[in-house]
């Protein structure tokens, strides 16, 4: 099973900042099979990225994915007051599929 | 719109069973893999299982850890995906969600993008 290790545990940031969640596996994802997801309280996941680095469907320019093999990263580029949340990463390529730990992105 | 939507959550004691059940609406329920995936606040999110469409023949994979004890199916007359739960232990207590694959594809590696607002399942005495 891959160990999806992310960090920091928690961001404190201002809106306007720019964020950088990490997330690093326990072996190499196969096909680059990656996606992160954004979780507001008593609400479901969202998908933001798939891929490494396809946005999801009506996903905003400012979140952007990237990485390879074993070290992957969720950048956003300008904090909105609606993008504080927690991100979990999520490889989909090996069997079970895995998910982070989640980093938690809060208003400082 | 596309929809999934989760009931039959609940209190239930150690050793017992619940069927959860999840009403697809929205897209090609048919040809769609579905999963499930559950949320504790001790083991974050978790995979659970999936069922293909009748494609691939319903081929059904479930996560190791739950040793034999769940049982997903489907009724695509219904568009409805269940998840039967038998010999419940206090660390099933989670909140369960189904969901499907991006598009509502039924390939072998997709990412999850639709997913149900959940249920909750609370095992304890």
């Amino acid at each position: 099973e891959i160990v999806l290790t992310q960090s920091p545990g928690t961001l404190s940031l201002s809106p306007g900042e720019r964020a950088t969640l990490s997330c690093r596996a326990s072996q190499t994802v196969r096909s680059s099979y990656l996606a992160w997801y954004q979780q507001k309280p008593g609400q479901a996941p969202r998908l933001l990225i798939y891929g490494v680095s396809s946005r999801a469907t009506a996903i905003p320019d400012r979140f952007s994915g990237s990485g390879s093999g074993t070290d992957f990263t969720l950048t956003i580029s300008r904090l909105e007051p609606e993008d504080f949340a927690v991100y979990y990463c999520h490889q989909y390529g090996n069997s079970p599929r895995t998910f982070g730990g989640g980093t938690k992105v809060e208003i400082k | 719109e596309v929809q999934l939507v989760e009931s039959g959550g609940g209190l239930v004691q150690p050793g017992g069973s619940l069927k959860l059940s999840c009403a697809a609406s929205g897209f090609t329920f048919s040809g769609s893999a579905l999963h499930w995936v559950r949320q504790s606040s001790g083991k974050g999110l978790e995979w659970v299982g999936r069922i293909r469409s009748t494609s691939y023949n319903y081929a059904i994979l479930y996560a190791d850890s739950l040793e034999g004890r769940f049982t997903i199916s489907r009724d695509d007359s219904k568009n409805m995906a269940y998840l039967q739960m038998n010999s419940l232990k206090t660390e099933d207590t989670a909140v369960y969600y189904c969901t499907r694959l991006l598009a509502g594809g039924d390939q072998t590696f997709e990412a999850l993008d639709v997913w149900g607002k959940g249920t909750t399942v609370t095992v304890s005495s």
